[in-house]
This record gives C-alpha cells, structure tokens and sequence, in this order.
C-alpha cells in the first residue's frame, strides 16, 4: 500500500543552519505530496504541498520539489530560524497518510 | 475563532468505559476527516464524511468505533468499550471538497484521549 518514509530525528541545528528533511514515498498513480508542521502547543498545518512532478511547493523560506523519479519529496530551507523549531511531517494524497515526522530543535 | 474546534481537549477514562468527541470543522466545508495519532507518530486516517455521508472507513476503525455527521456540520466519534491502546491523540479537520480535487485540510487542537 501507499506509505511515506521520512528521516529520523531529533534533528538539531543552529540559527541560520541550511535544512534538509528527506521524504520519499510509495504510492500508485500519482498522489499529491505535503508538508505539514506542528508548532509546540498547536494543531497540524500545512506547510507547503506540490500536485504534480516537478512542481516545487513553497511557503515561510521552506520549498520542496515533487521528484517522480526519485518518489522523494525533500523539505528545503536556507536559513533556519528558532521559530522554525516544531515537527515536520511529510504526507501525501486526500486521506492522508503521513510519515513519522521529523523533530527540528533550532539552537540560537 | 473559525477555526476547526474539539472537544473535550482532554479526556482520561477507565478500561471498558465508553468515550464520545466532537468536532465542529470550519463552518462552509463539507469535508470532515478523523484521525489517530499516538506518540511518535503521524496521524493514521480513520474515517472521512462528504455532507453527512461516511464515505470511507480504515481498517484501524474497529467495530468499538462509530463515527457520525447527522446534519452535516459537526460530527461526533465515540469509542465503546475502551481499551488501553486506544490512547491516542484524536484529531479532525475539515475541508471544501469537490470531486476528486484535493483541498487543503485545516485541523483541529484535537482530543488527547488516556484509557487507564
């Protein structure tokens, strides 16, 4: 069946640190492929989302590009902020279906 | 707030008591979904509703779990007969569908649910 697979964490990284989080995917067809961040004390927002290969999903710095060949969905960032401490989760399709989710602590 | 909103936040019960949550999702959107999310994990889907209509169920969704959407407005879960693995985060969220198009879905704070 469909499942996403994204890398471990904690990952930990200082202010103004370049971010990578690896997401691949399994799926038949061609699903739609999210990001989705859960702040500390909030609920699951999306965070970016692409439709179709190659379309490269963005929003708040972060960007990520929907490559059929690799089924990989990295999330992307330059420069990282405190504030983008929180849980990261890949998903993809309508019914969700989630990774694990990736935990990002961002020293000052 | 418009928001997609929960209740009860929180919610601790004994061993074979019955449970029952609410979701009120964002008032214009005709698509509710409910979700399982325990720790250290993502959400799992459970069940979504189109209107008032329940048109998929997971296989996680045992018998012990009904979920319903009378009107089609706020939709309720509950959970008979308890079990301790069913202690979990329950989220919902709600979106504007049509077809087969994806429309983003906004979540609710969810219902933390401790079966003792």
């Amino acid at each position: 069946g469909d499942s996403v697979t994204q890398m471990e964490g904690p990952v930990t990284l200082s202010e103004e640190a370049f971010l990578t989080i690896n997401c691949t995917y399994t799926a038949t067809g061609y699903p739609s492929l999210f990001w989705y961040v859960q702040y500390p004390g909030e609920g699951l927002q999306l965070l970016l989302k692409a439709t179709k290969a190659d379309d490269k999903g963005s929003n708040k710095g972060f960007e990520a590009t929907y490559r059929k060949e690799t089924t990989s969905f990295h999330l992307e960032k330059g420069s990282v902020q405190v504030s983008d401490s929180a849980v990261y989760f890949c998903a993809l399709d309508d019914k969700i279906i989630f990774g694990k989710g990736t935990r990002l602590h961002i020293l000052p | 707030d418009t928001g997609v909103s929960q209740d009860p936040r929180h919610k601790i019960t004994k061993r074979g008591q019955n449970v029952t949550f609410r979701c009120d999702p964002i008032s214009e959107h005709n698509r509710l979904y409910w979700y399982r999310q325990t720790l250290g994990q993502g959400p799992e889907f459970l069940t979504y509703f189109q209107n008032e209509a329940q048109l998929e169920k997971s296989r996680l969704l045992s018998d012990r779990f009904s979920a319903e959407r009378p009107k089609g407005s706020f939709s309720t879960l509950e959970i008979q007969r308890t079990e301790q693995g069913d202690s979990a985060m329950y989220l919902c969220a709600s979106s504007l569908g049509s077809g087969t198009a994806y429309n983003e879905q906004f979540f609710g704070p969810g219902t933390r649910l401790t079966v003792l």
